[in-house]
């Protein structure tokens, strides 16, 4: 099994619709972290997380929100989704002492 | 700021050429330099890394060297294979905040038989 997992793989939804995407991980490490990767651009951070009470902006935050439910769970939202959060979507972690990030297989949202 | 640019792609290449893929940053101090490789329909994952200047990252026959006076991890490797057909990202995290990583747009690398 992955030791960063993300559900749901693939989502197509429609404008206006919430949706969630959940993320979690068997490697015990305290800081989680939302993408999105758009063609041509790379990764962008959408939210990070050092510990459960700690919750952080990243570069693109609005329209997004995040939910922290313990340890080994971070969960990203939106709210009403717009065809231009249509991207991929990575959850990863990192140890306290940090120098590696561990990727999830990503979640490909698609809005209508 | 921080910031990471690589040169664009795609880079088609035939099977045992030689791959160089560019990558240059920003930085305050001395960051931590990576590699990442993204396979299809996969997460990206650590290729290699450096943490000072002069050190060479290596892996699967990668190579990378951190370069202050040029500020460039220029990703290398002798003889491509197919199966390294994959987006290579290249990363920093500054030297002040470990856990913030900076990433570069990404290369696509397709090797030909």
């Amino acid at each position: 099994d992955a030791d960063v997992t993300q559900t749901p793989r693939n989502r197509i939804t429609k404008t206006g619709k919430r949706i969630m995407l959940e993320c979690s991980q068997t490697k015990g490490h305290d800081r989680m972290y939302w993408y999105r990767q758009d063609p041509g651009l790379g990764l962008q951070l959408i939210y990070y997380s050092f510990d459960v009470k700690d919750i952080n902006k990243g570069e693109i935050s609005d329209g997004y929100s995040v939910s922290r439910q313990a340890q080994a769970k971070f969960s990203l939202s939106l709210e009403s989704a717009i065809p231009n959060q249509t991207a991929l979507y990575f959850c990863a972690t990192s140890s306290f002492e940090g120098g590696e990030l561990f990727f999830g297989e990503g979640s490909r949202l698609t809005v209508l | 700021g921080n910031s990471v640019t690589q040169m664009e792609g795609p880079v088609t290449l035939s099977e045992e050429a030689f791959l160089t893929i560019n990558c240059t940053y920003t930085a305050t101090g001395y960051p931590s330099l990576f590699w990442y490789v993204q396979y299809p329909g996969e997460g990206l994952q650590l290729l290699l890394k450096a943490t000072k200047a002069d050190d060479k990252g290596s892996n699967k026959g990668f190579e990378a060297t951190y370069r202050k006076e040029t500020t460039s991890f220029h990703l290398e490797k002798g003889s491509v294979q197919v199966s390294d057909s994959a987006v290579y990202f290249c990363a920093l995290t500054p030297l002040y905040n470990f856990n913030k990583f900076y990433f570069g747009s990404g290369t696509k690398l397709n090797v030909k038989p």
